[in-house]
């Protein structure tokens, strides 16, 4: 069965320092793999997607996310963090024969001044 | 503007009642879906639809139950037989077929008293 692990409850980065948030995945074909942040209250918003090709993923709000297949991993990154992206974040695996999504835990993103 | 539109964003009930949350989108998607949110739990699947009157149960099908009679609206029943209904309930939708990016509504936020 799929699985996401994400292995970090909370990290708090100060502001402008470099990001990098962990998710591993278990599924044996290549993946459909998401990642999405989460105000609080709010609805999931998407930050990139991988399906295939290019193993580095560019997404919005200045986020980065590469697919490493031999780890079974695809970690977030931003080079720069801002205030505003304090936030929890998702990573979801999906297969590509068309099913609903499976969700990490999330990881609670604080960011310090 | 395209999106889905999830009501209530809060409701109160006692213990022991029914309650429906209202999801409806105009994205033309096929495919909708219902998670539940608990803090430290990520999202789980409640129910999903890939087309028009069928519908499968998710991962906590237990105590919910869902129609889809029309390719707008994927209504969520909370019933009684739910032992702890209180938390966030997500609705999302995708192109379906071939799992692609989910999108999200703004969440209704269920407490029972």
């Amino acid at each position: 069965a799929q699985s996401v692990t994400q292995p970090d409850i909370h990290i708090t980065v100060s502001e402008g320092a470099s990001l990098e948030l962990r998710c591993n995945y278990s599924y044996g074909a290549t993946p459909y793999l998401f990642w999405y942040v989460q105000s609080p209250g709010q609805g999931l918003q998407l930050l990139l997607k991988y399906f295939s090709g290019d193993t580095l993923v560019q997404g919005i709000k200045g986020f980065e996310a590469e697919f490493k297949r031999s780890q079974s991993s695809f970690n977030l990154r931003k080079p720069s963090v801002h205030w505003s992206d304090a936030a929890e974040y998702f990573c979801a695996v999906g297969e590509q024969a068309g099913t609903a999504l499976i969700f990490g835990k999330g990881t609670t993103l604080s960011v310090s001044s | 503007d395209g999106g889905i539109t999830q009501s209530p964003k809060y409701l109160f009930r006692k213990e022991g009642q029914n309650v429906t949350l209202s999801c409806e989108q105009n994205l033309n998607h096929d495919a909708m879906y219902w998670y539940r949110q608990d803090p430290g739990q990520g999202l789980r699947l409640i129910y999903y639809s890939q087309i028009v009157n069928d519908f499968q149960k998710g991962d906590i099908a237990e105590g919910y139950s869902v129609s889809r009679e029309k390719k707008e609206s994927f209504p969520l029943t909370v019933t009684s037989a739910q032992k702890n209904p209180t938390a966030f309930y997500l609705c999302a939708s995708s192109m379906g077929q071939v799992t692609g990016e989910l999108f999200f509504g703004e969440g209704s936020r269920l407490t029972v008293l």
